[in-house]
């Protein structure tokens, strides 16, 4: 199975900060990589698929990156409304599975 | 608009079974793969199975390999998951999701408690 260790668990900013949150596969997965954003008692909804196509609707700040085994996603000017938990996924081979998490908190 | 909706979830005994459904509307479901993904009670996100546009190609977590069934019915634009020797960790929200617009729907609750 592909492992995806996702970094940091957590982090606390402040709203105009840039942050970038970071996704380690165990193999090469190509471009097969999603980010979801998670808020509290919602489904998660997808910001960023194949790595690093923004998903229509989602604000341009946000920006993903990488190939093969390692990914970012970057919100370049933090909003209020990004204050959530997002996940990473390897849709690249099955089981398609998912980062621990990363909880952007309020600095 | 995509939507999807699941239903079935509710409370089940261990080694009971449950039905899940997920009914989509808003694009052409016979073209699609789709997956189901589980949540635990404040917990991350753990893939639980995919199908094939026309169903011959499925794939389960190893988790639930042996106990659970995807399906689908492209005539009635429905998603199915047959959960059976139901356990208590089995337990979390259950989504299913569109691929590859990767659109999910709000989720139906399984609990399993005796």
């Amino acid at each position: 199975d592909v492992q995806m260790t996702q970094s940091p668990s957590s982090l606390s900013a402040s709203v105009g900060d840039r942050v970038t949150i970071t996704c380690r596969a165990s193999q090469n997965i190509r471009e097969y990589l999603n980010w979801y954003q998670q808020k509290p008692g919602k489904a998660p909804k997808v910001v960023i698929y194949g790595a690093s196509n923004l998903q229509s609707g989602v604000p341009s700040r946000f920006s993903g990156s990488g190939y093969g085994t390692d990914f970012a996603l970057t919100i370049s000017s933090l909003q209020p409304d990004d204050f959530a938990t997002y996940f990473c996924q390897q849709i690249y081979t099955p089981p398609c599975t998912f980062g621990q998490g990363t909880t952007v908190e309020i600095k | 608009e995509v939507l999807l909706v699941e239903s079935g979830g509710g409370l089940a005994q261990p080694g009971g079974s449950l039905r899940l459904s997920c009914t989509a509307s808003g694009f052409s479901f016979s073209l699609y793969w789709m997956h189901w993904v589980r949540q635990a009670p404040g917990k991350g996100l753990e893939w639980v199975s995919r199908i094939k546009e026309g169903g011959s190609d499925i794939s389960y977590a190893e988790s639930v390999k042996g106990r659970f069934i995807i399906s689908r019915d492209n005539a009635k634009n429905t998603l199915y998951l047959q959960m059976n020797s139901l356990r208590v960790d089995d337990t979390g929200i259950y989504y299913c999701v569109n691929a590859p617009t990767w659109m999910w729907g709000q989720g139906t609750q399984v609990t399993v408690s005796s």
